[in-house]
C-alpha cells in the first residue's frame, strides 16, 4: 500500500526553467512533509520540509506547496540548473510519530 | 568528513551467509535509523534507536538484528541471507526524534546475494 506516491518516474527540463515535482499522499493523518534529493551513489539529503498548518513553504529556489483537500504537494524549483538533476524523493511523517513514509521518487533531469 | 559513514559500501555474499554492516554518526546526534531501498526503489525503514534505545522496529524477518553500542554507531547484522535481502541499505541520524529535526544518511551499501 502505497501512502505516498510519486506517479511521474522522471521529469525533464530546461536549465532556466520551472521545475515542478508533485507527491500524492492516501493517509490523512500525514501532517508533515519533507523533501529529499538524491544523488548517484549517495544517501538522500534533506531539502525542504513543510507542515499541514502551511500551505506554502520557501527556501531560496526551492518552494513547497501543499494542498491538504487534495492530498497534494508540490515542489517548485525556479530556476532550475543543471545542478538540481537528481532523484527527489517526498516523505511524510504523522503525529503518532517521527517516522517518515517515502515515495518512489522522481530522476529530474535539467537539460543545459 | 563524512558525517554518516557505512563500510562496506559494497557487500557481494552467497545465500545463507551472516554478515553485518556498520554505521558510524559524528553529529552527535541522538537518533539513527536504518532503511531499505529495495529493487523497486521505495525507502522503508527498518529500525531506529534513541539513545541506544530501539524506538521503532518495523515488521523485518528476526534475521535482522540491530545493535547500538553507543550512541554514534548502528550496526546492522544479518543472519542467513536470502535473495531478496538484496537492496540498498542505508543509515541515517538525526538530532533526536522531534520532526523538524531531519535526518541524515549515509552513502549506501549495495547488497548482492548470489
Amino acid at each position: 500500500d502505497q501512502q505516498v506516491k510519486q506517479n511521474s518516474p522522471s521529469l525533464s527540463v530546461q536549465e532556466g526553467r520551472i521545475s515542478i515535482l508533485n507527491c500524492d499522499y492516501t493517509n490523512s493523518m500525514f501532517d508533515y512533509f519533507l523533501w529529499y534529493k538524491k544523488y548517484p551513489a549517495e544517501g538522500p539529503t534533506f531539502l525542504i520540509s513543510i507542515s499541514s498548518i502551511k500551505d506554502k513553504n520557501e527556501d531560496g529556489r526551492f518552494t513547497v506547496f501543499l494542498n491538504k483537500s487534495a492530498k497534494h504537494l508540490s515542489l517548485h524549483i525556479v530556476p532550475s540548473q543543471p545542478g538540481d538533476s537528481a532523484v527527489y524523493f517526498c516523505a511524510a511523517s504523522d503525529g503518532s510519530n517521527y517516522k517518515l513514509t517515502f515515495g518512489k521518487g522522481t530522476l529530474l533531469t535539467v537539460n543545459p | 568528513d563524512t558525517a554518516v559513514s557505512q563500510t562496506p559500501k559494497y557487500l557481494v555474499t552467497q545465500m545463507g551467509n551472516d554478515k553485518s554492516i556498520k554505521c558510524e554518526q559524528n553529529l552527535g546526534h541522538d537518533t539513527m535509523y536504518w532503511y531499505k531501498q529495495d529493487s523497486k526503489k521505495f525507502l522503508k525503514i527498518m529500525f531506529s534507536y534513541n539513545n541506544k534505545e530501539l524506538i521503532i522496529n518495523e515488521t523485518v524477518p528476526n534475521r535482522f538484528s540491530p545493535k547500538s553500542p553507543d550512541k554514534a554507531h548502528l550496526n546492522l547484522h544479518i543472519n542467513s541471507l536470502e535473495l531478496g535481502d538484496s537492496a540498498v541499505y542505508f543509515c541515517a541520524s538525526s538530532p533526536g526524534t522531534g520532526r523538524n529535526q531531519p535526518q541524515h544518511f549515509g552513502d549506501g551499501t549495495r547488497l548482492s546475494i548470489l
